[in-house]
């Protein structure tokens, strides 16, 4: 079992529509959990991060957190043809802080 | 704020020569640096996690002393790849903390061995 597991895709949605990520992963002891995008030949991007249960909202973007069934998400409102991109699922298991990475998921907005 | 610079952006080298990559906080300091490599359509791998003035931590499968990182500074860190070779071709990414969790991403680095 990865550490961090994410559906690879594509994703496609249609323009305006919410885009939706998912990520599990397999250590009840991870801490804080990041999405990050990253555009084709390019570094990641913070999008942002999340700590506890619930949901955190910035702006077109919604973290949801679920310790209890080892899953987070990324929602996009309002999906652009600019969201699309791989977005990185990342997971700090408290070691460091360094941060275990999914492999990603491509998502695909179409005008 | 939390810019993180590397230099150079591409490298073309022959096989067997050493590559020295940059990575620079630049406008703040960076306790802790990390090197991770990505190959094409997979995720990231941490190599490494480069603390100032100490030894770096390599992950396992990481040859030390083929990539070998200094930080000397709080907002410097480099990456060197001695007796490069064509496998170890691929985009090389720094990130960098303050402290905190979160990681800042360079813009990384596309090495290519010939």
């Amino acid at each position: 079992q990865k550490e961090v597991e994410q559906n690879s895709g594509p994703l496609s949605v249609p323009e305006g529509a919410i885009a939706s990520l998912n990520c599990t992963y397999s250590d009840r002891g991870s801490q804080s959990f990041f999405w990050y995008r990253q555009y084709s030949g390019k570094s990641p991007e913070l999008i942002m991060f999340i700590y506890s249960n619930g949901d955190k909202e910035d702006g077109r973007f919604t973290a949801q957190l679920n310790k209890a069934s080892q899953y987070v998400s990324l929602l996009i409102r309002d999906s652009q043809p600019s969201d699309s991109a791989t977005y990185l699922c990342a997971v700090n298991k408290g070691e460091g802080n360094k941060l275990v990475f999914g492999a990603g998921t491509i998502l695909r907005v179409k005008s | 704020g939390a810019v993180v610079s590397q230099h150079p952006s591409w490298v073309i080298c022959k096989s067997g020569t050493s590559v020295k990559i940059e990575c620079r906080s630049l406008d703040f300091q960076a306790t802790t640096m990390f090197w991770y490599r990505q190959f094409p359509k997979q995720s990231l791998m941490l190599m490494a996690t480069s603390n100032e003035g100490s030894k770096a931590t390599y992950e396992q499968g990481v040859e030390k002393d083929k990539f070998l990182i200094n930080h000397a500074s709080l907002t410097l860190s480099t990456l060197t790849v001695t007796s490069a070779h064509p496998e170890d071709s691929s985009f090389y990414i720094c990130s960098a903390t303050t402290g905190k969790e979160t990681q800042y991403f360079g813009p990384g680095t596309r090495l290519l061995v010939l």
